[in-house]
């Protein structure tokens, strides 16, 4: 059963705090993608990586960044959370020709 | 500058009813149209999709249609159920990686039983 694990479901934060959110996959996908989900807005791509190292902006990467040290393993920064970054945060991971397979989703609060 | 237009917001459908969810985009050079399925509390997961080169994909009581022209493409729920209560969006992509998307903004279908 293919996996991508977010490792906090639900995380609240104080306003400024660097915040480090993680994903792993167990697919040896190549690909790898976060995505901040909001009501009305739907998803929308913060920031992706195509290998080991490589990093690629996505439509919204103002106030974030991120850091893919090993294939399996993406994580997302803030470096200092505001409280217009409350969002559902969702981890999606791909290889060549096949579908996107994404996490559970991590709730964030800033307050 | 949205590249995706989905309609309708919410959509509430009687049990063994049509559910019909529609979506436009811009983009020409979008070659991968998904639709992802989300029920609360969990991830999208990938429903249906369909590329350019076919009109109409089926899929059980799924079914994407997608005209070029117009550049439009809608999902189909036939014989819905309230287990297919959830919020669907459509998507597009062009090129390479399935992952890369450009996402609508949602619809929160509802099966009443």
């Amino acid at each position: 059963d293919v996996k991508v694990t977010q490792s906090s479901r639900y995380l609240v934060k104080r306003t400024g705090e660097k915040v480090f959110l993680e994903c792993v996959q167990d697919m040896d996908h190549e690909n790898m993608f976060w995505y901040r989900q909001d009501p009305g807005l739907g998803l929308r791509l913060i920031y992706f990586s195509y290998d080991v190292k490589m990093k690629e902006k996505g439509d919204i990467p103002e106030g974030y960044s991120v850091s893919r040290e090993k294939k399996e393993r993406f994580s997302l920064i803030l470096e200092s959370a505001s409280t217009n970054q409350t969002s559902m945060y969702l981890c999606a991971s791909d290889s060549m020709n096949t579908e996107a397979f994404f996490g559970q989703g991590t709730r964030l609060t800033v307050v | 500058q949205q590249q995706v237009k989905q309609s309708p917001q919410s959509l509430i459908v009687q049990k063994g009813g049509i559910s019909i969810i529609n979506c436009a985009y811009e983009n020409t050079a979008f070659d991968y149209f998904p639709w992802y399925q989300q029920f609360p509390g969990k991830g999208p997961a990938l429903l249906i999709a369909i590329r350019p080169d076919v009109s109409e994909k089926k899929e059980g009581r799924f079914t994407i249609s997608f005209n070029k022209s117009a550049k439009q493409f809608s999902l189909h729920i036939m014989d819905s159920q309230p287990g297919d209560s959830a919020t669907y969006f459509c998507a597009a992509s062009k090129g390479g990686s399935q992952g890369n998307l450009i996402f609508g903004k949602g619809t929160k279908l509802s099966v009443k039983p």
